[in-house]
């Protein structure tokens, strides 16, 4: 069946730019998670969204981060006034569970952005 | 805060040999998932365990929780190139019950 999947694979930006990450989860999930993972590093929690709902954004780094759901299926992170530190690939994951039971996610391929 | 620690950080090895990496942490985790990361792809999730002490097996990859629930071992035998990538271990936030706290994974390569 179909995953998860995020467009673009891959985005350069100039540093300055606006940018906006597409997440398409697997059909029925109401759950879904942004993650941001460096170089090296493990992905770590950017946002939670329940159907449409914004439950939890404690792990956007700036407010130059901001995702939304509205419909409660696609969801988008948007990135303004990029800098180099956002570079990273951006992961979006979802659950068919809600509220405390999330903890099998699904992960899409992410989106590797380079600001240069 | 709960932090989890994983070695080794690199493990280059040879086609048939067995490995074992480790999760470890200070604190105890309602549950620790593991997962595998293709290069240019999302993780996938191999296993949950939830009870201290617990063994799981997926083919010829073993899972083990601890008793005290403070860490996690997952050992292959005869790898295979397959077999490489980057291991995660996960835990669920105990402030939010839903995010993923992850650690900083092993990153396998079997070499045939």
């Amino acid at each position: 069946g179909a995953g998860v999947s995020q467009s673009p694979r891959y985005k350069v930006a100039k540093r300055g730019q606006d940018v906006a990450l597409r997440c398409d989860p697997i059909s029925g999930h109401v759950s879904l998670f942004w993650y941001q993972q460096a170089l090296g590093q493990g992905p770590e929690f950017l946002t939670y969204f329940q159907n449409e709902a914004q439950l939890d954004k404690s792990g956007l780094p700036s407010d130059r981060f901001f995702a939304e759901r509205p419909e409660g299926s696609v969801s988008t992170l948007k990135i303004q006034r990029t800098q180099q530190e956002d570079s990273a690939v951006y992961l979006c994951a979802s659950s068919p569970r809600q509220g405390r039971a999330t903890h099998e996610q699904y992960f899409g391929p992410g989106t590797r952005l380079t600001v240069t | 805060t709960q932090l989890l620690e994983q070695s080794p950080q690199f493990l280059s090895i040879q086609e048939g040999e067995n490995l074992t990496v480790y999760c470890n942490s200070s604190s105890v985790f309602s549950s620790l998932q593991w997962y595998r990361q293709e290069p240019g792809e999302g993780p996938v999730l191999l296993v949950t365990v939830v009870t201290g002490g617990e063994v799981k097996k997926l083919k010829r990859l073993t899972f083990q929780f601890g008793d005290a629930r403070k860490d996690s071992s997952l050992h292959i035998t005869a790898a295979q190139p397959g077999d490489t990538g980057l291991y995660l271990c996960a835990f669920p936030n105990s402030n939010s019950g839903y995010a993923l706290n992850f650690g900083k994974g092993t990153s396998l390569l079997v070499t045939p």
